[in-house]
């Protein structure tokens, strides 16, 4: 699976938009992109998912370059709910052995 | 609607003394199970995953061993904890060919 590349930390004030970069530049044909995101001592949380179209669901909306080299995950208006560390990764999604493989991920901080 | 289960919620043992952490999964069948473990301030390490009963596959050397003995239960275990084994210890689960994660509300373990 492709590797994934993260800022470490962001902040976003509360009711902004939040725009998350992840580049994943050796990303295969076949390797979709997952975000998920992990608030302080829960397990991680799926958010969205997508292979080269814009995707957007009730959470966020997915946005992939033409050539699917790098992603911006957007959270339309921030809450303070949404401080969380987000995780960009890359994966076949078909195959019972599919692993999802977890980086540091970016923290990000919505302040009021 | 699935659910997946982890107990202990919180587990403090002396080094040298086992380990068992269960995790349990209702409401599919034939599950991919995941074990992850989380030191502080780090990212998910995926230690364990298992496309079927009996099936194990290992991601990381360690003295740590992972078993399924049921469809929908995943049990991870240890002979000799380490200090080195603190952290929160996470189970997941897909479903076969699925997309998304589910993760457990997961178990703290401190190794005194």
């Amino acid at each position: 699976d492709a590797k994934t590349t993260q800022p470490t930390s962001m902040d976003c004030a509360e009711g902004r938009a939040a725009n998350l970069p992840c580049n994943h530049s050796t990303i295969s044909g076949n390797e979709y992109v997952y975000w998920y995101r992990q608030i302080h001592s829960q397990g991680p949380q799926y958010i969205i998912h997508g292979l080269k179209n814009n995707e957007t669901n009730e959470m966020a909306s997915l946005i992939i370059t033409e050539d699917r080299k790098s992603s911006t995950l957007i959270l339309p208006h921030a809450t303070l709910r949404d401080t969380a560390v987000y995780y960009c990764i890359v994966r076949v999604a078909a195959g019972s052995w599919g692993k999802f493989q977890f980086g540091a991920g970016t923290q990000v901080v919505v302040t009021p | 609607s699935q659910t997946i289960h982890q107990w202990p919620a919180t587990l403090v043992q002396p080094v040298g003394s086992p380990l068992s952490l269960e995790c349990t999964v209702e409401g599919t069948s034939n599950p991919n199970l995941y074990w992850y473990r989380q030191a502080a301030g780090r990212g998910l390490q995926l230690l364990f995953y298992s496309v079927g009963i009996g099936q194990i596959s290992s991601e990381v050397p360690q003295n740590l061993s992972a078993s399924r003995p049921q469809d929908r239960q995943f049990i991870l275990s240890s002979k000799k904890l380490l200090l080195s084994d603190s952290g929160f210890y996470l189970c997941a689960w897909t479903r076969q060919g699925g997309n998304e994660q589910f993760f457990g509300p997961g178990t703290r373990l401190t190794v005194l």
